[in-house]
């Protein structure tokens, strides 16, 4: 079975700070993705990498970057956090684009104070 | 509004019942997936039905798919108190997905699906 694995399941940072969310997939998926979750507007996708040192953004990158320096890792940044980023963070992985199923963590629920 | 909406947005059924829930979208896709979470947990991956299909089941699951009217329908029979769950419908894009950038996969909101002992 695939496993992705996130570093966290709650943090809580501060305003400004710099911080770094993890994910690692076992599976040698080549695409790795990161959503965001909140009450009302669903999952909304903030950046995918279909590649090492590849990445998209998706709906909502402003505020986020991502690093992919190893197939299996994929992390997001969120470059100075502010209270409008706390949210459940998912990441999730898949082995082609395109009519493949995407493989989830369980979730960072991170806090911004 | 939404690509894939899901409906209803809550459903509370006894054990033992059947639940069906419903997903439109607006555009031409190459599949349609149907997910499941957990309270605090993440989305496990139940079923892709893709635009060719007409229908596929999975064990207690049976999904359909309609794409003359943009629709899809999951049913969950002789449903169980562990299936209390959200349920989420997702909408991949008709077109080329071999390069990154025209990838794209729309979740909805999801159906708060609940079953009573």
């Amino acid at each position: 079975d695939v496993k992705v694995t996130q570093s966290s399941r709650y943090l809580v940072k501060r305003t400004g700070e710099k911080v770094f969310l993890e994910c690692v997939q076992d599976m040698d998926h080549e695409n790795m993705f990161w959503y965001r979750q909140d009450p009302g507007l669903g999952l909304r996708l903030i950046y995918f990498s279909y590649d090492v040192k590849m990445k998209e953004k998706g709906d909502i990158p402003e505020g986020y970057s991502v690093s992919r320096e190893k197939k299996e890792r994929f992390s997001l940044i969120l470059e100075s956090a502010s209270t409008n980023q706390t949210s459940m963070y998912l990441c999730a992985s898949s082995y082609y684009l395109g009519n493949q199923p995407q493989h989830f963590g369980d979730g960072t629920r991170l806090s911004i104070l | 509004s939404q690509q894939g909406e899901e409906d209803p947005q809550a459903l509370s059924i006894q054990e033992g019942e059947n639940a069906t829930m419903n997903c439109s979208y607006k555009t031409s896709i190459n599949n349609l997936q149907w997910y499941r979470q957990n309270s605090g947990r993440g989305l496990v991956h139940l079923i892709l039905i893709r635009s060719n299909e007409r229908e596929k089941h999975s064990g207690r699951l049976r999904v359909t798919l309609d794409t003359s009217k943009k629709s899809s329908s999951l049913l969950i029979t002789a449903s169980r108190a562990a299936d209390t769950a959200s349920y989420f419908c997702a909408t991949e894009l008709s077109g080329d997905n071999s390069g990154g950038s025209n990838y794209k996969l729309t979740f909805g909101k999801g159906t708060l699906l609940t079953v009573n002992p």
